[in-house]
């Protein structure tokens, strides 16, 4: 099966830096990548996804990379905000899968004022 | 257009009784698909429905787990003689039909027991 790993597990910033986090999956047929967050108590929300055809897609101060060949792909917030602190889970799809997504473990983020 | 709905939010069992969870997909999702996420831990897949079908249930213990999605009404997460090691959130999430990438998530039933 795949087996999506994530870091970091935990990322501390200034508010106004950016912030990068990696994710590594196993299954070169997967071909969809969504990028959750959760708060503390809620549920996740998909914030952005990028398709295997697609190596970068951007969306205001998000933007998500894609590397098929080294089979990584990242997340990177740019300008952050208290507001942005949360658990962020990347995750991939294999299109065989049933539709099922596998999560890697979250990176707790904190952007300090 | 509400969200995926679960309730009830939170349940408390003792050991060897059933939990039940259900879902409400949001309205024209017909896919639908449980995760448990135990403290500090990723989002795990359990199984993932259509109405009336099981389509793949992979990530689903083989003993004391079940899960429905009949033609009327929820999806049903069922949980028969709960252990403590089953304390977990679990979220469920629905896609649109024609669209089978995106899932949107529901805000989770906690499930601790004593």
């Amino acid at each position: 099966g795949e087996n999506v790993e994530q870091h970091p597990s935990t990322l501390s910033v200034q508010e106004g830096d950016s912030a990068v986090i990696k994710c590594t999956y196993s299954d070169s047929a997967s071909n969809y990548f969504p990028w959750y967050k959760q708060e503390l108590g809620k549920r996740p929300q998909l914030i952005i996804d990028i398709r295997s055809n697609v190596g970068e897609k951007k969306d205001q101060r998000i933007a998500v990379t894609l590397n098929k060949t080294a089979k990584h792909f990242s997340l990177h917030i740019t300008e952050t905000q208290p507001e942005d602190s949360a658990v962020y889970f990347c995750a991939a799809r294999r299109p065989d899968s049933g539709y099922a997504l596998n999560f890697g473990k979250g990176t707790s983020l904190l952007v300090t004022p | 257009n509400a969200g995926v709905m679960q309730n009830p939010r939170h349940l408390v069992r003792r050991r060897g009784q059933e939990a039940r969870l259900r879902c409400s997909p949001m309205k024209g999702h017909s896919h639908v698909y449980w995760y448990r996420q135990l403290p500090e831990e990723g989002l795990k897949f359990m199984v993932y429905l259509q109405k009336e079908n099981i389509i793949d249930e992979s990530g689903m213990p083989k003993e004391r787990f079940s899960a429905e999605f009949p033609k009327e009404g929820p999806s049903i997460l069922r949980i028969q003689q709960v252990v403590r090691g089953d304390s977990a959130a679990y979220f469920c999430a629905s896609s649109p039909s024609g669209n089978y990438n995106e899932q949107f998530f529901g805000p989770g039933t906690r499930l601790t027991v004593l």
